[in-house]
């Protein structure tokens, strides 16, 4: 099956930092989302995004799909930002192939 | 709109019991999955159903894990008989459509089994 990494493993910021989170896949992709998962242990669906780029917010999106790897960049982060970030990948033969990365922690200090 | 509904947050039983764990998806979602989540093991895809019908069951651990979807609006995950390595907060979410839609997950159940 897909394999999925997530970097940095964990990632500490002080509120109004910007940071980058990358997500690499192994194989071709159909589908590719990022969630949140906050510290009360809610998954949120953060974006929809098996190729380009989308924004919301302070947060914005990009998945390179030919080169096997998209960026979640968070700016001016915030308190509220903080919990583990996944994501999560699918191909066309869904079943054991749609995969969760070990996610991102990252913590926001006041 | 309401989101995802699970029920119950948590369970506490005994190893041997059945288990019974319930999801109702987002209304006119076609899709619906099962995932478990360990600290082990991160999260993982169990089932996924469409249109009530499953489709994929491949990440089912055992024969004492089933699942149903007897109408689009209900489902259930079923352990029979449970033992203490089940124990996990497990998922349901759901979607429009199961490849190329965004999945919206419920609040979880966090079951124990002592």
């Amino acid at each position: 099956g897909i394999q999925v990494e997530q970097s940095p493993p964990d990632l500490i910021l002080q509120e109004g930092a910007n940071s980058t989170l990358r997500c690499n896949f192994s194989d071709s992709v159909n589908n590719l989302q990022w969630f949140h998962q906050n510290p009360w242990g809610q998954l949120i669906n953060l974006f929809y995004i098996p190729s380009g780029t989308k924004q919301n917010g302070r947060l914005s999106a990009t998945t390179v799909a030919t080169e096997r790897y998209s960026l979640l960049y968070i700016s001016s982060s915030q308190t509220t930002d903080s919990g583990v970030y996944f994501c999560a990948v699918g191909t066309h033969n869904y079943g054991q192939n749609f995969v969760f990365g070990p996610g991102t922690r990252l913590s926001v200090l006041p | 709109d309401a989101g995802v509904i699970q029920s119950p947050r948590h369970e506490v039983t005994e190893m041997g019991q059945e288990v019974t764990l319930r999801c109702k998806p987002i209304s006119g979602h076609n899709s619906l999955f099962w995932y478990r989540q360990t600290m082990m093991r991160g999260l993982e895809l169990l089932i996924y159903f469409n249109n009530n019908v499953p489709i994929d069951d491949s990440g089912m651990p055992e024969d004492r894990f089933s699942a149903k979807m007897p109408n689009a609006s209900f489902s259930t995950l079923k352990i029979q008989p449970s033992e203490p390595r089940d124990s996990a907060v497990y998922f349901c979410a759901s979607s429009l459509h199961y490849s190329n839609q965004p999945q919206h997950f419920g609040d979880g159940t966090r079951l124990s089994i002592l």
